[in-house]
């Protein structure tokens, strides 16, 4: 299957700080999603990205799809304790249903007070 | 709203015993995920069902693994017989047809001993 490079694999960032992650494939996508995993939950969607070049927030987080169709980032802004987490992106080549979504490996996000 | 539910969330068993694993889509969803996620492999797709059809079950490792869909609101997931490498959470998610986000329940948490 598509494979999507996800980096940073981890990340120990102090409260307050930004975050910067982001999601590489050498296949174009037609969509990119961003999920969040608390710890004993399921991933919980984000943010959704649809046309290239697109850049869409929902309050202190911004992503933007890669103006290439072949890559994607999550910004956060001023971290608290409650973004610590699994942050995935999943992207779909075809236009159609969820069932071709490919998903990266994860970034592990621990905000230190 | 009601999300995705699972059940069990934790399932704790002997190496040999069957294991059935429990979910409700969200109501009016027509596409049903069952994915595995361990911190080698990360999320994977195990099987894909639309309208409650099995479409694609090519994720599935061995045929001790089977799943069904007898109507719109539930899914089973089996494993039988159950091995230690089988230990994993097990999530659950669905869609509308036409979308490509996926809702996650929060999983079931399956040790097999």
């Amino acid at each position: 299957g598509q494979q999507l490079n996800q980096s940073p694999q981890s990340m120990f960032i102090q409260e307050g700080e930004d975050v910067s992650m982001n999601c590489t494939s050498s296949s174009i996508f037609n969509t990119w999603l961003w999920y969040k995993q608390d710890p004993g939950e399921g991933p919980v969607l984000l943010i959704a990205l649809y046309k290239a070049g697109e850049l869409t927030s929902n309050g202190r987080l911004t992503a933007q799809f890669g103006i290439t169709r072949k890559d994607s980032f999550l910004n956060i802004s001023a971290s608290i304790p409650s973004d610590v987490g699994i942050y995935f992106c999943a992207g779909q080549q075809f236009s159609g249903s969820a069932r071709q979504l490919t998903f990266g490996s994860g970034t592990q996000l621990t905000v230190l007070p | 709203d009601a999300g995705v539910i699972q059940s069990p969330r934790h399932e704790v068993t002997e190496m040999g015993q069957e294991v059935t694993l429990r979910c409700k889509p969200i109501s009016g969803h027509n596409s049903l995920f069952w994915y595995r996620q361990t911190m080698m492999r990360g999320l994977e797709l195990l099987i894909y069902f639309n309208n409650n059809v099995p479409i694609d079950d090519s994720g599935m490792p061995e045929d001790r693994f089977s799943a069904k869909m007898p109507n719109a609101s539930f899914s089973t997931l089996k494993i039988q017989p159950s091995e230690p490498r089988d230990s994993a959470v097990y999530f659950c998610a669905s869609s509308w047809d036409r979308s490509k986000v996926l809702f996650f329940g929060s999983g079931t948490q399956l040790s097999v001993l």
